[in-house]
């Protein structure tokens, strides 16, 4: 299995307090990913990265930050949480596509479950 | 934009059933496919995936056969067991570098088999 951890695995919160997640991998894997998982929805980026430093949008990325200062950790920042934000998020890892293919696999963390009441 | 479209659940099956879950996709280019399973309380994992037209992903039982002509990726056991109970996603990873490194996951399919 590839080395990917996520915490916390569960997290309650008021509506308002800021929240940070945290993915940490240990495979050097370039590409780093958050996802929320809702019913009805699938999985939908939030943002990503491409190296340290190095973030982009996804499709659902208003209300969130991110920061990746060393490769193997990316963190995942509510600024004022709230309820809409209920969820369980996944963090994924990848060394990416496009090497002569394109394929990309990426590998997932645990998930973390989180409540905003 | 690209997309992914799979059929509905939940599907219910009685174990040996043959088992179908349809998924289309609509991209530019040569996309990778994949499928996704993921167990309760788990993260996904990747099932099988392939990478450019009439290639077949296989693993544990499960078949996708990559059709171009249909933009279609569906996936197929002959003889599901309770241990396949899961929810099943389909995704793509588009071409060229800014997509290629995106997927994009179908809604999800979650099965059961009855014993």
């Amino acid at each position: 299995d590839a080395g990917i951890t996520q915490s916390p695995r569960h997290k309650v919160t008021e509506t308002g307090t800021p929240v940070t997640l945290r993915c940490h991998q240990t495979e050097n894997h370039r590409y780093m990913y958050w996802y929320r998982q809702d019913p009805g929805h699938g999985l939908r980026l939030i943002h990503y990265s491409y190296g340290v430093k190095d973030t982009d949008k996804g499709e659902v990325s208003d209300g969130y930050s991110v920061s990746r200062s060393k490769t193997e950790d990316f963190l995942l920042t509510l600024e004022s949480a709230t309820s809409s934000q209920t969820s369980v998020y996944f963090c994924a890892i990848s060394e990416g596509g496009d090497r002569g293919g394109n394929y990309n696999e990426q590998f997932f963390g645990p998930g973390t479950r989180l409540t905003v009441l | 934009g690209n997309s992914v479209t799979q059929m509905e659940g939940p599907v219910t099956l009685s174990e040996e059933a043959f088992l179908t879950i349809n998924c289309t996709y609509t991209a530019t280019g040569y996309p990778s496919l994949f499928w996704y399973v993921q167990y309760p309380g788990e993260g996904l994992q990747l099932l099988l995936k392939a990478t450019k037209a009439d290639d077949k992903g296989s693993n544990k039982g499960f078949e996708a056969t990559y059709r171009k002509e249909t933009t279609s990726f569906h996936l197929e056991k002959g003889s599901v067991q309770v241990s396949d109970s899961a929810v099943y996603f389909c995704a793509l990873s588009g071409s060229g570098d800014s997509s290629a490194s995106k997927i994009i996951f179908g809604s999800g399919t979650r099965l059961s088999i009855r014993p």
